[in-house]
C-alpha cells in the first residue's frame, strides 16, 4: 500500500538555521511525484516544492530543497536560513495516479 | 483570477440537518478534489472527480456525495451531518504541467456538528 510518514510531530529550530524535515514513502509505482506543502496558522496550503521519480537532480526552490533519496524512499525538505514566518504546519505527499497521499505534518517552529 | 473559491468558510449545523459545500476554479483544471482535515492530522480524501462527469471515492467517502456539475465546479453533500464530520474542508483542482501534478487548494471550510 501506498504511505508518506512524517516522523517529526514538531520541531524548533533557532532563526537562520538550517532545517531539515523528514519524509519517507512507500510505493510499488516506478513513477510518482513527492511534494511538499506549507500550511501556516491561518490554514491555507501553499505549494512549495515538487520532485519526479526520475529526475535526476534534487529539486530547489529559493530557500527550499529537497534531498530526494530513491533507494532510501525519503525525500527530506531542508530550508535553509530559516525565517520567523517560516513556522508553519508543513506536509509531504506522494502522487498516485489522480490521487495525492499525504503525511500527518511536522509542526516547525521557528525561535528568535 | 481567483484560483479555487469555497462557499461557505465557517458552518454550524445540528446532527441531521443536510448542507452543501461549493467549491469552484476559474483554472480549467480536469481534476478537482475534496478532503477534509481533522485537528492535528494531514488530509484526507473524500472524493475526487478527474475529469468532467466523473467522480470516485477516496479513503474516506462515508456520509458524502459529491456532484461535479461542470468543468469549473464540485460539490460536496452532508446528507444527514454527524457530530464525526466536524473538520475543515478543502477543495482543491489539479494542473499537470510538464508532468507535475501540483494541487491547488481554496481557502477551506471549517464545519462543525453539534
Amino acid at each position: 500500500a501506498q504511505k508518506i510518514t512524517q516522523t517529526q510531530p514538531g520541531m524548533f529550530v533557532q532563526e537562520k538555521e538550517a532545517v531539515t524535515l523528514d519524509c519517507t514513502y512507500d510505493t510499488s509505482d516506478p513513477s510518482y511525484g513527492l511534494f511538499w506543502y506549507k500550511q501556516p496558522s491561518s490554514g491555507e496550503m501553499i505549494f512549495l516544492i515538487y520532485q519526479g521519480s526520475y529526475d535526476q537532480q534534487n529539486a530547489t526552490e529559493g530557500r527550499y530543497s529537497l534531498n530526494f533519496q530513491k533507494a532510501r524512499k525519503s525525500a527530506n525538505l531542508v530550508i535553509s536560513a530559516s525565517q520567523l514566518g517560516d513556522s508553519a504546519m508543513y506536509f509531504c505527499a506522494m502522487d498516485s495516479n489522480y490521487q495525492l497521499i499525504w503525511g500527518a505534518g511536522t509542526k516547525l517552529i521557528i525561535k528568535p | 483570477n481567483a484560483g479555487v473559491t469555497q462557499t461557505p468558510k465557517f458552518q454550524v449545523l445540528k446532527t441531521g440537518q443536510s448542507m452543501t459545500l461549493q467549491c469552484a476554479q476559474d483554472m480549467n483544471h480536469n481534476s478537482m478534489y475534496w478532503y477534509r482535515q481533522d485537528p492535528g492530522m494531514g488530509l484526507r480524501l473524500i472524493y475526487y472527480s478527474a475529469s468532467e462527469g466523473t467522480t470516485d471515492k477516496g479513503e474516506v467517502p462515508n456520509g458524502y456525495n459529491v456532484s461535479r456539475l461542470n468543468k469549473r465546479e464540485f460539490s460536496l453533500r452532508l446528507e444527514s451531518a454527524a457530530p464525526s464530520q466536524t473538520s475543515v474542508y478543502f477543495c482543491a483542482s489539479k494542473q499537470i504541467v510538464a508532468g507535475v501534478g501540483e494541487q491547488f487548494f481554496g481557502p477551506g471550510t471549517r464545519l462543525t456538528v453539534l
